[in-house]
């Protein structure tokens, strides 16, 4: 089974401007779960989709949303750049979200603001 | 507010000895753990769980001890191997928290030879 992937990889974008990264879920897996990682927070959780409803959202600001479409695969954008947004953005997935339902992490997009 | 907390930042161990991670949380709300392990520019990997209606769980090399009373976890990998060098984090989920993992801030652990 192929694991979970993210696109792209890496990302260098300015301050101001809006970037969209994509997940690609495990096949049958229903729930994605979006976070960011920080050298000062560590590991943070953004929000969760379900069957194209969000369920779940963590303390970010506004500028950070995301979506997901009928066949799991989720989008998440963070417009209006900040240098603070430069981050490890990871996704992952499991198949009902629930909490005894391990999540599979994808390898992550890097994202740097200049 | 950390609730999901990894005190030692760090673990050296020598090949073919225990190691031990701690992991301890404040919200009594949790009723599911994980460890994960993370190399690289990789994203975690999981590891091992345990709901907190049990006190242990084995799998293989990995055992996690969970204390209710103390909110308190541990994974404990015997024995150590070269390829366990890589950051662990502990983790927790509420069942009424949809697809939310709160985080440690991880344990680097490396096992020299």
């Amino acid at each position: 089974k192929a694991g979970v992937t993210q696109t792209p990889r890496y990302l260098i974008k300015t301050r101001g401007q809006q970037v969209t990264l994509s997940c690609s879920p495990i096949s049958g897996h229903r729930s994605v779960s979006w976070y960011q990682q920080t050298p000062g927070q560590g590991l943070q959780f953004l929000f969760e989709y379900f069957s194209e409803t969000q369920r779940n959202k963590g303390n970010f600001p506004g500028r950070f949303s995301g979506r997901q479409f009928s066949n799991s695969r989720s989008e998440m954008n963070v417009s209006t750049l900040e240098l603070g947004d430069s981050a490890l953005y990871l996704c992952a997935s499991s198949s009902t979200g629930k909490a005894n339902n391990e999540q599979f992490f994808g390898p992550g997009t890097r994202l740097t603001v200049l | 507010d950390q609730q999901v907390k990894q005190n030692s930042p760090s673990l050296s161990v020598q090949e073919g000895r225990i190691s031990i991670l701690n992991c301890d949380y404040t919200n009594s709300m949790f009723d599911y753990f994980l460890w994960y392990k993370k190399y690289p520019a990789e994203g975690p990997t999981f590891l091992i769980s345990i709901s907190s209606i049990k006190d242990k769980n084995e799998d293989g090399r990995f055992t996690v001890f969970l204390n209710k009373s103390a909110k308190h976890l541990s994974l404990h990998i015997v024995p150590s191997q070269p390829g366990d060098s890589a950051v662990y984090f502990c983790a927790a989920s509420r069942t009424d928290s949809w697809g939310k993992l709160q985080f440690g801030a991880g344990t680097q652990v490396v096992v020299t030879p």
